[in-house]
């Protein structure tokens, strides 16, 4: 049973680029959380998809977007990047929408320069 | 969102029990009480959750106080290893979708010396 995958690990762009961060589910899990994390924070929920339907939303603007595809892999896309979007973008599975327990990946460190 | 109090940081010696606290004097009566721990450099991983009963799994025990306002999770012998970020979180519902969303503070730095 393999865990939560994301890629890349590290990425760096510049403001006003758009990017796109990909998260492999663990097996079985039909449900994806992304949460960002900026440097000395806690995460903090960007929205969530279950079974290919976004399913709840932060306080994150609409340039902030997803997509969950039949096989529950995820990705996040952000456009127009700005320096404060440099953060650690974490992907998150659970076997259900309810999150009793959510499975981490190791995350991908965006840098905006 | 029910909000949790953790103090930023806190040091227990190997093998010995690390205790560490959270305030959560507005939960509501539904509202579980989630640990996670971040190790540096890695993803969030869970630790136990419970609503008013003690917990205990292989990694920790949860004590929650009677009246739910605070609980306190106990690593029995904290190893090297346990030195992480700690979160206390409450488990609220999510606007707009029928799911639940975690809210995590900055958590307690624990950190386990030799």
């Amino acid at each position: 049973e393999t865990g939560v995958t994301q890629s890349p690990t590290h990425l760096i762009k510049t403001r006003g680029q758009q990017v796109t961060l990909r998260c492999s589910s663990q097996s079985g899990h039909n449900t994806v959380s992304w949460y960002q994390q900026a440097l000395g924070q806690g995460p903090q929920f960007i929205f969530q998809y279950y079974r290919e339907e976004e399913n709840g939303r932060g306080n994150f603007p609409p340039r902030f977007s997803g997509l969950q595809f039949p096989n529950y892999s995820s990705e996040l896309n952000v456009n127009a990047l700005e320096l404060d979007d440099s953060a650690l973008y974490l992907c998150a599975s659970s076997p259900d929408r309810l999150n009793e327990k959510l499975f981490f990946g190791s995350g991908t460190q965006l840098s905006v320069l | 969102d029910a909000k949790t109090t953790q103090p930023p940081s806190m040091d227990c010696a190997e093998g010995r029990a690390a205790n560490l606290p959270c305030n959560h004097s507005t939960i509501s009566g539904n509202e579980y009480v989630y640990w996670y721990r971040q190790i540096h450099s890695q993803g969030p991983q869970y630790i136990i959750h419970g609503l008013k009963n003690n917990e205990t799994n292989e990694m920790a025990s949860l004590i929650i106080t009677e009246d739910r306002k605070s609980s306190t999770l106990i690593l029995p012998h904290a190893t090297l290893r346990d030195t992480a970020v700690y979160y206390c979180i409450v488990r609220v519902p999510n606007s707009g979708g029928s799911n639940y969303k975690l809210t995590f503070g900055k958590g307690t730095l624990l950190t386990v010396n030799p």
